[in-house]
């Protein structure tokens, strides 16, 4: 069983629609918690970032931790074609030694 | 603005020939910074945690022979792909933690590495 597991997708949705998508993982002790949006042959750009448990919002984009359930999730609201990419969750057990668990990444297409 | 520069964004090369890719903080010193390689619709995985001052801690599975990395100074990391092959062909990203360490990371924008 992977550490983080994210459908790979991909998801196809019209334009202005709301987008969610989600990660579980397994490592109870992961505390960082990471969305990064990567274009294709681009490095990942972060989008979200949210220690612990808690909602985060920031435009159009929204990041939820639940640690109880082992679960995060970033929904995009009034979906754009620019908004088509791959969406990667990250996750880290410790700030200090940096290193960060990826899922697969969901890729997603904003149809005009 | 980018904070991580990465360099070159493409390389193609014989088989053979080695390959050095630098990853640079700008702006900020890194005392650390990550080596990541991703094949094609797949996501990232961690190669090496680069440490300016002392040897690079390698993950399992990763030849250390092969990739050689140098944290030669506090924003510049580089890694060296030797001998390269045509299996050695990939995506290689870099990151480097914020100014005050921790999270989150900031990656450079990847070398699609391909070996003829």
């Amino acid at each position: 069983q992977k550490e983080v597991e994210q459908d790979p997708g991909p998801l196809s949705v019209p334009e202005g629609a709301i987008v969610s998508l989600n990660c579980t993982y397994s490592n109870s002790a992961f505390q960082y918690f990471m969305w990064y949006r990567q274009y294709s042959r681009k490095g990942p750009e972060l989008l979200m970032y949210t220690y612990s448990s808690g909602n985060k919002e920031d435009g159009r984009f929204t990041a939820q931790v639940d640690k109880s359930s082992k679960y995060i999730s970033l929904f995009i609201r009034d979906s754009q074609p620019s908004d088509s990419a791959t969406y990667l969750c990250a996750m880290s057990d410790s700030g200090n030694t940096g290193k960060l668990i990826f899922g697969q990444g969901t890729t997603l297409q904003v149809k005009p | 603005g980018a904070v991580v520069s990465q360099h070159p964004s493409r390389v193609i090369c014989k088989s053979g020939t080695s390959v050095k890719i630098e990853c640079r903080s700008l702006d900020f010193q890194a005392t650390t910074m990550f080596w990541y390689r991703q094949f094609p619709k797949q996501s990232l995985m961690l190669m090496a945690t680069s440490n300016e001052g002392s040897k690079a801690t390698y993950e399992q599975g990763v030849e250390k022979d092969k990739f050689l990395i140098n944290h030669a100074s506090l924003t510049l990391s580089t890694l060296t792909v030797t001998s390269a092959h045509p299996e050695d062909s990939s995506f290689y990203i870099c990151s480097a933690p914020p100014k005050t360490g921790g999270q989150p990371q900031h990656f450079g924008d990847g070398t699609r590495l391909s070996i003829l």
